[in-house]
């Protein structure tokens, strides 16, 4: 069966700096994507970056980038220029392509931005 | 991608009714997904639905629980008798542009007293 570790349930970061959230994940799949979730308090699930283990290029979008080790089953998240708005719980979550393709979420990153 | 909603955005119930919870409106689309979440706990797949069937569904999808596409556009999730421990949010997902990515409806927060 698939795990998906978050081994840091809190982080806090400075505005305007930068952190990165870890993430590990177990699997004998060759074929899989691997994604963050950002959920805000309102609790909605907002979809930040996602990555194809077969891609060695690391996955960017604006502000959040990636950091993935296909070998040792690492995902990790970067956060530049921290805004208090990035303030949320951080899930890292895995599919297998296929015809189920659930999603297995980690138990998530609490981020906290001080101003 | 467009939106997926969900309603009612908050359902209080009683233990022992049956609820349903709805995505709407959600058309062309042929892979859903129901996800629950315990608060303070992490998302835990419940079911896949696939061309108006069940794809796969977790030990969690016991037999209170099923799912339709009643009309060919809302997907609808049903708790025949709930329990104190359904209470959670619980999140309709679709599939993007590409299957491999799903896209999360705001939730409904279910309160079972």
């Amino acid at each position: 069966a698939q795990t998906v570790t978050q081994s840091q349930p809190e982080m806090s970061v400075q505005e305007a700096e930068t952190v990165t959230l870890s993430c590990t994940y177990d699997t004998s799949e060759s074929d899989y994507y691997l994604f963050w979730y950002k959920q805000p308090p309102s609790r909605q699930m907002i979809l930040v970056i996602r990555q194809e283990a077969y891609k060695q290029q690391n996955a960017t979008e604006n502000r959040f980038s990636v950091n993935f080790q296909k070998a040792a089953k690492s995902f990790s998240l970067k956060i530049s220029d921290s805004q208090l708005g990035d303030a949320a719980m951080y899930f890292c979550a895995y599919l297998v392509p296929g015809s189920a393709r659930q999603l297995t979420f980690g138990s998530g990153t609490q981020l906290t931005v001080l101003p | 991608e467009p939106e997926v909603t969900q309603t009612p955005s908050h359902q209080v119930t009683q233990m022992g009714q049956e609820v349903i919870l709805r995505c709407v409106p959600i058309s062309n689309h042929l892979y859903f997904y129901w996800y629950r979440q315990i608060l303070g706990q992490k998302v835990e797949f419940l079911v896949s639905f696939y061309n108006n069937e069940i794809s796969e569904k977790s030990e969690i999808f016991d037999d209170q629980f099923s799912v339709e596409r009643p009309d060919g556009s809302n997907f609808t999730l049903k708790i025949r008798s709930t329990k104190l421990e359904d209470s959670a949010m619980y999140f309709c997902a679709k599939t993007g542009s590409s299957y491999n990515e799903q896209f999360f409806g705001p939730g409904t927060r279910l309160t079972v007293l």
